[in-house]
């Protein structure tokens, strides 16, 4: 089957570092995508990543992906309120991509 | 700014109606793909194209249908709306289904 699992919510105070896990099912997905979105605002692609890759970091994001657990996850380092916003896991299948429902991340200050 | 762009961004429409949404793939992207999200949803897959051929679908009805232009601009149509196909609708595009895809910003649609 195809489906992505995140949870729904996650709070942060600024300045620490936000991790937002999720999970797929299916284990043919050739590349796994972190979106943002801010709200009335269409997604952007913050980063993706291979499948056949266990890390990715690109400046203050770092995923991680357990293949065998079918786990991704997301670390933003030095949280900061800009960073506000729902993050998207999703999952590439063929010709399409599968969402999570995402992750509404809430800075704290 | 993802190169992508998408018309109109918010419009109303009355059950029963028809709606055409239109998008501008990034430049040299040969395949464009749209994306339904509905509130509190993440983007759920209605179907690309690629060359002009519809490369996939998923689960809507025959009312939802497309088009894609030789210059790889695409439409989204949806006759007969209903009530709940109001949502965001996303294009996206990307070169021969690649790894690489981007979003516009969607055209709000609000059926009523």
């Amino acid at each position: 089957g195809e489906d992505v699992e995140q949870s729904l919510f996650l709070s942060v105070r600024e300045g620490d570092s936000s991790v937002i896990n999720c999970t797929y099912t299916d284990s043919s997905s050739t590349y796994l995508y972190w979106y943002k979105q801010e709200p009335g605002a269409g997604l952007q692609l913050l980063t993706y990543i291979f499948s056949n890759m266990d890390m990715k970091q690109d400046q203050r994001l770092t995923v991680l992906l357990n293949k065998k657990d079918k786990h991704l996850s997301l670390r933003i380092a030095d949280t900061q309120t800009g960073d506000s916003a729902i993050y998207f896991c999703a999952e590439s299948i063929r010709d399409k991509i599968i969402f999570g429902k995402g992750t509404r991340l809430h800075i704290l200050p | 700014e993802t190169g992508v762009t998408q018309s109109p961004t918010h419009l109303i429409k009355t059950r029963g109606q028809q709606v055409t949404l239109r998008c501008s793939s990034q430049s040299g992207h040969n395949t464009v793909s749209w994306y339904q999200q509905a509130l509190g949803q993440g983007p759920q897959f209605i179907f690309q194209y690629y060359r002009e051929e519809e490369n996939g679908r998923g689960n809507f009805p025959p009312r939802f249908s497309g088009l894609q232009f030789p210059n790889y601009s695409s439409e989204l149509n949806v006759n007969a709306l209903e009530l709940d196909d109001s949502a965001l609708y996303l294009c996206a595009s990307s070169l021969n289904s690649g790894n690489t895809i981007y979003f516009g910003e969607g055209s709000w649609l609000t059926v009523v």
